[in-house]
């Protein structure tokens, strides 16, 4: 057990939709991190979060915003939503955010939650 | 930009026999260098690391070494178990950065 939690663990929704998907990061843990995997693009980066400020972005669409709230958790709200954006959604948390001369702070992942956009 | 590319899977072997899942990266300076595992229904875990040129990761009998000069992570293991199977990522983070670029993954299955 990593000690992240995501919920919901599946979803089913309709094209045109909005969804939050929801994250409690590791205990004592200030970073989180949200990663989309589909089949055909793999693992891809979304976002990062530390201590409620946006800290790094990856290929997160417009569509698709988070944010992170005092008490840590974070929430991915994905709107407009379409069929190709059915996948396996996780997030993962750090103690550090990282930064230049930092030592790594390994991440540790959530189950994810499965999205399934019909 | 960075990128990871993995040896194409799936991956069947026996059990016992030996394991190297290939790994090789493009990045600019000098990054650390990863391999996660993901179990049936879990999230990913990290199963050993690198941070520098020559350094060896090894973790559960597996062990990987940083190679600058030919810019490779394989994974080996000398003899693999069927609770080994699940699917493999490679990974890289840039120095200073903790956001990960992963490769495609390999589905590896070991038959009793």
């Amino acid at each position: 057990d990593s000690g992240v939690t995501q919920t919901p663990k599946h979803l089913i929704t309709a094209t045109g939709q909005r969804v939050t998907l929801r994250c409690s990061p590791r205990s004592g843990d200030l970073s989180v991190y949200w990663y989309q995997q589909s089949l055909d693009q793999g693992l891809q980066f979304l976002i990062q979060y530390y201590n409620g400020e946006e800290r790094a972005k990856g290929n997160i669409l417009e569509r698709f915003s988070a944010q992170q709230f005092p008490d840590l958790h974070s929430e991915l709200n994905l709107s407009s939503l379409e069929l190709g954006d059915s996948a396996l959604y996780f997030c993962a948390s750090s103690l550090t955010p990282g930064g230049q001369g930092a030592s790594y702070s390994p991440l540790h992942f959530g189950n994810g939650t499965r999205l399934t956009v019909t | 930009g960075n990128s990871v590319t993995q040896m194409e899977g799936p991956v069947t072997l026996s059990e016992e026999a030996f394991l190297t899942i290939n790994c090789t990266y493009t990045a600019t300076g000098y990054p650390s260098l990863f391999w996660y595992v993901q179990y049936p229904g879990e999230g990913l875990q990290l199963l050993l690391k690198a941070t520098k040129a020559d350094d060896k990761g090894s973790n559960k009998g597996f062990e990987a070494t940083y190679r600058k000069e030919t810019t490779s992570f394989h994974l080996e293991k000398g003899s693999v178990q069927v609770s080994d199977s699940a699917v493999y990522f490679c990974a890289l983070s840039e120095k200073g950065a903790q956001k990960l670029v992963f490769g495609q993954g390999t589905r590896l299955t070991i038959n009793p």
